[in-house]
């Protein structure tokens, strides 16, 4: 079955390190997303892609960066870790407009 | 800022009552979409209504839309305590018609036996 994963589950982190997040999906999705949820704000998006060599900020993007070389992937890395970027993070993917967006099971980083 | 806006922030019901939550959002949409998020886990899709439809069934949950009042309201008949979850209502504006979802702060629902 087709799924989207995200590796790692739990990730705790210092101040000041780079840290990436893995978010690798099998549906063959144009459209992949990155959000981050903590209490009180809901899914607040990061960064998008509509495709392979296609990425967009979202509106919460300072101190975040992604890339998409292939259609599978989209990893979110954090240049510089800071205590404000402490959450839990969600990749989705979906296959274009008017369709139902797929999510992974979250990454919970902590930065120390 | 969000697009999407449930109302009530939580709510509390018995084994077999019915659950609405509602969603008001800000501009104008493609569609909009229900997610239920259970602790800990990562959100799940329950209904998608497009914004020429006002009414929308699925099992036990039904959606409402009215694009002239830029809202929505989720239904839930006869609930379980499986219901119990966090509900979320995204919306895909106009402006970006590529299937970028805006998310609301969500709706938690607690149902008790």
């Amino acid at each position: 079955d087709a799924e989207i994963t995200q590796s790692p589950r739990h990730k705790i982190t210092e101040t000041g390190r780079q840290v990436t997040l893995a978010c690798h999906q099998t549906w063959n999705h144009n459209n992949m997303f990155w959000y981050r949820q903590d209490l009180g704000h809901g899914l607040r998006l990061i960064h998008y892609s509509y495709g392979v060599q296609d990425t967009n900020k979202g509106e919460v993007s300072d101190g975040y960066s992604v890339s998409r070389s292939n259609t599978e992937d989209l990893p979110l890395t954090l240049e510089s870790a800071a205590s404000s970027q402490t959450s839990v993070y969600f990749c989705a993917s979906s296959r274009g407009p008017n369709t139902e967006a797929f999510f992974g099971q979250g990454t919970r980083l902590t930065v120390v | 800022s969000q697009q999407g806006e449930e109302d009530p922030q939580a709510l509390s019901i018995q084994e077999g009552e019915n659950a609405t939550m509602n969603c008001s959002y800000k501009t104008s949409i493609n569609n909009l979409q229900w997610y239920r998020q259970n602790s800990g886990r990562g959100l799940v899709h329950l209904i998608l209504i497009r914004s020429n439809e006002r009414e929308k069934h699925s099992g036990r949950l039904r959606v409402t839309l009215d694009t002239s009042k830029k809202s929505s309201s989720l239904l839930i008949t006869a609930s379980r305590a499986a219901d119990t979850a966090s509900y979320f209502c995204a919306t895909d504006p106009v402006a970006d018609s590529w299937g970028k979802l805006q998310f609301g702060a969500g709706t938690q629902v607690v149902v008790t036996p």
